[in-house]
């Protein structure tokens, strides 16, 4: 079955550490999307990639990372330099080609506790 | 950031009973409207996709109209039933060139329909 898996599933974290979040998709798409989530807020775009190789901050890009060496795969680093990682982290894809605009897919999620 | 609002936050129905829900964006620069669908313990899932001034989308018992000129979407659920208790989820796509395919997101209207 085609789709995008997030591993872990939960995560808890020392304050301090860096920490990778690992999405991988085989729908074949590609673009990219991490977004995070927090009580009564919606959906915040961290980072996004629409092709391999390259990627553009999102709304929320501080004390973050990503890397696009792969089309399936899109992790995300959070950095001791983030001020509140403790979130729910989805990652998301969607087929992209100039001019249109398609459905994002999602996946699961990962619950981050940094304590 | 573009400002996506949703409303009500929270509604609460008798199964059988119809229902809408709001969702507003900016009127400029529209290029799409997402609404997703969001249950318990799953991924997001796609409802409707829309791009077009006037369009209205049905996926059963489950309709979306659209108005790009005054900046709103509604969607609206016939007979709910328990299964449709979720949170609607809408997302704006804004035309902005290499920004294409980046969504702003709502907080989304969390259904709860009784028995």
């Amino acid at each position: 079955d085609g789709g995008i898996t997030q591993s872990p599933k939960y995560l808890f974290r020392k304050e301090g550490q860096n920490v990778t979040l690992s999405c991988e998709q085989n729908l074949n798409h590609d673009a990219m999307y991490w977004y995070r989530q927090d009580p009564g807020q919606g959906l915040r775009l961290i980072y996004y990639s629409q092709i391999v190789n390259d990627f553009q901050k999102g709304d929320i890009a501080e004390g973050y990372s990503v890397s696009r060496e792969k089309k399936e795969s899109f992790p995300l680093t959070v950095t001791s330099a983030q001020k509140n990682p403790t979130a729910f982290y989805l990652c998301a894809s969607s087929r992209t080609t100039g001019g249109e605009t398609y459905e994002q897919y999602f996946g699961p999620g990962t619950r981050l506790t940094v304590t | 950031i573009l400002n996506v609002e949703q409303s009500p936050q929270s509604l609460h129905v008798q199964e059988g009973d119809s229902t809408n829900f709001t969702c507003s964006f900016p009127s400029s620069n529209f290029y799409a409207l997402h609404w997703y669908r969001w249950e318990t313990a799953k991924s997001p899932e796609a409802l409707f996709v829309m791009t077009l001034n006037g369009d209205e989308k049905k996926k059963g018992r489950i309709s979306a109209t659209l108005n790009t000129k005054e900046g709103y979407s509604y969607l609206y659920i016939k007979g709910s039933q328990p299964e449709d208790s979720a949170t609607y989820l809408c997302a704006f796509g804004p035309d902005r060139g290499s920004t294409l395919g980046r969504l702003y997101f709502g907080r989304g209207t969390q259904l709860t329909v009784w028995p």
